[in-house]
């Protein structure tokens, strides 16, 4: 049972452009959700997060929009550079958690051509 | 600052072999996270501890995957024996452990599995 669904397995934009990735999510007790950047060959890094009492987070280029209706999620990156290629995760945690346990998606790999 | 320390970096065993990772998380990181990252998946916790302590390991193998972290510093994580499903890269991360569970965890680089 997939509860955290990235179903974009690949994007590509221009350099520039807007970048917008996707994250669909089943687990209605989630309420906090962060978004993980890989390069090849690295661990995964932290990029930006949102808890579920806001419905945007912005931090530079790199922001991102809650639907709680909708259960969705969504990273767009304005405007996006070729350093941004990387393989992008979707996470969640769950309210009733006391570990703080993160729950992925199976990751999006964004290409920004130059 | 030092980040999280894995070794080793790629392993090859024949299935029924045993293998061990190692992780140093970065210093005065009382949590302590391994991970199992399928290919074509994102990562999947396997145990977490706090200090030496085990707080979650609903999604461990019990039969063939076990882990340590003695002193609470350092961790090791052992597959016996391996199957070909296990072939991942194992990826561990830690975070402060503070009061909040909200709390950022960092990566290192992993240690890539492949099972023959």
């Amino acid at each position: 049972d997939q509860q955290v669904k990235q179903n974009s397995p690949s994007l590509s934009v221009q350099e520039g452009r807007i970048s917008i990735l996707n994250c669909d999510y089943t687990n209605s007790m989630f309420d906090y959700f962060l978004w993980y950047k890989k390069y090849p060959a690295e661990g995964p890094t932290f990029l930006i997060s949102i808890s579920s009492i806001k419905d945007k987070n912005e931090d530079g280029r790199f922001t991102v929009f809650l639907n709680k209706s909708a259960k969705h999620l969504s990273l767009h990156i304005v405007p996006s550079q070729p350093g941004d290629s990387a393989v992008y995760f979707c996470a969640a945690s769950d309210i009733t958690s006391n570990t703080g346990k993160l729950i992925f998606g199976q990751g999006t790999t964004l290409q920004v051509k130059p | 600052e030092a980040g999280v320390a894995q070794s080793p970096r790629y392993k090859i065993i024949e299935k029924r072999q045993s293998v061990a990772f190692w992780c140093n998380p970065i210093s005065g990181h009382a949590t302590l996270y391994w991970y199992q990252q399928i290919l074509g998946q994102g990562p999947k916790l396997l145990i977490q501890f706090q200090n030496n302590g085990v707080v979650d390991d609903s999604q461990l193998p019990k039969d063939r995957f076990s882990a340590e972290r003695l002193k609470g510093v350092d961790s090791t994580l052992k597959i016996q024996p391996a199957k070909l499903e296990d072939s991942a890269v194992y990826l561990c991360a830690s975070s402060l452990g503070g009061t909040t569970v909200r709390e950022t965890q960092y990566f290192g680089p992993g240690t890539r599995l492949l099972v023959l």
